[in-house]
């Protein structure tokens, strides 16, 4: 497919385990951002990567959440300690470039919904 | 920092009839402003966009007109149908910065 995947698409944890969410963006894309999005809230922006490397990783919420990203393909999510205040739908997007382009569009994914008891 | 506010919904219509959801801004310079909408069960994709004052952004029966002196990109539509119940989200760009995204407004049009 030529969209942005993310896997799993859901994910049900108790609270205190790690969790790793993927993003595959779209090939050619060198810019993916992470997003959160509560039940009913707008999206939280957490991270985002241009190539390999993370300019802006103002959003993560506190230091139980991490991201890398390989090259300019998968990212990973990693939440540690999982929380209850965790369950969200995390939501990935890619675009061409996080620069010089002024209006690139994001592509988003179709979220992974974690769920922590 | 930049922020977007959306009207607060959900907002319920009839069939055929005009939607506006209200959007503002704040911001620093000239940003791109964006609306993207969430259908049932799928991802965002964006619904239409707009670079700078004045411009006015279209798609699928679909407007916003990007309002400089009001700092607004209200999206508007004259006759909505049935399909398009979804959730609508305001978003903007400041050049080199991150996407800021509104908290969305759930519209539900009934037959």
């Amino acid at each position: 497919g030529a969209g942005v995947s993310q896997s799993p698409s859901n994910k049900v944890t108790e609270k205190g385990k790690d969790v790793e969410l993927r993003c595959d963006p779209i090939s050619g894309h060198t810019a993916l951002y992470w997003y959160r999005q509560r039940l009913g809230q707008g999206l939280e922006f957490l991270i985002y990567f241009q190539g390999n490397s993370a300019p802006d990783k103002s959003g993560l919420p506190s230091d139980r959440f991490s991201a890398e990203r390989t090259g300019e393909s998968v990212s990973t999510l990693t939440i540690q300690r999982t929380q209850q205040e965790d369950s969200a739908v995390y939501l990935c997007a890619s675009s061409l470039s996080a620069s010089g382009e002024k209006y690139n569009e994001q592509f988003f994914g179709p979220g992974t919904r974690l769920t922590v008891l | 920092g930049d922020s977007v506010t959306q009207m607060e919904g959900p907002v319920t219509l009839s069939e055929e009839a005009f939607l506006t959801i209200n959007c503002t801004y704040t911001a620093t310079g000239y940003p791109s402003l964006f609306w993207y909408v969430q259908y049932p069960g799928e991802g965002l994709q964006l619904l239409l966009k707009a670079t700078k004052a004045d411009d006015k952004g279209s798609n699928k029966g679909f407007e916003a007109t990007y309002r400089k002196e009001t700092t607004s990109f209200h999206l508007e539509k004259g006759s909505v149908q049935v399909s398009d119940s979804a959730v609508y989200f305001c978003a903007l760009m400041s050049y080199g910065q991150n996407f800021v995204f509104g908290p969305g407004t759930r519209l539900s049009v009934l037959p």
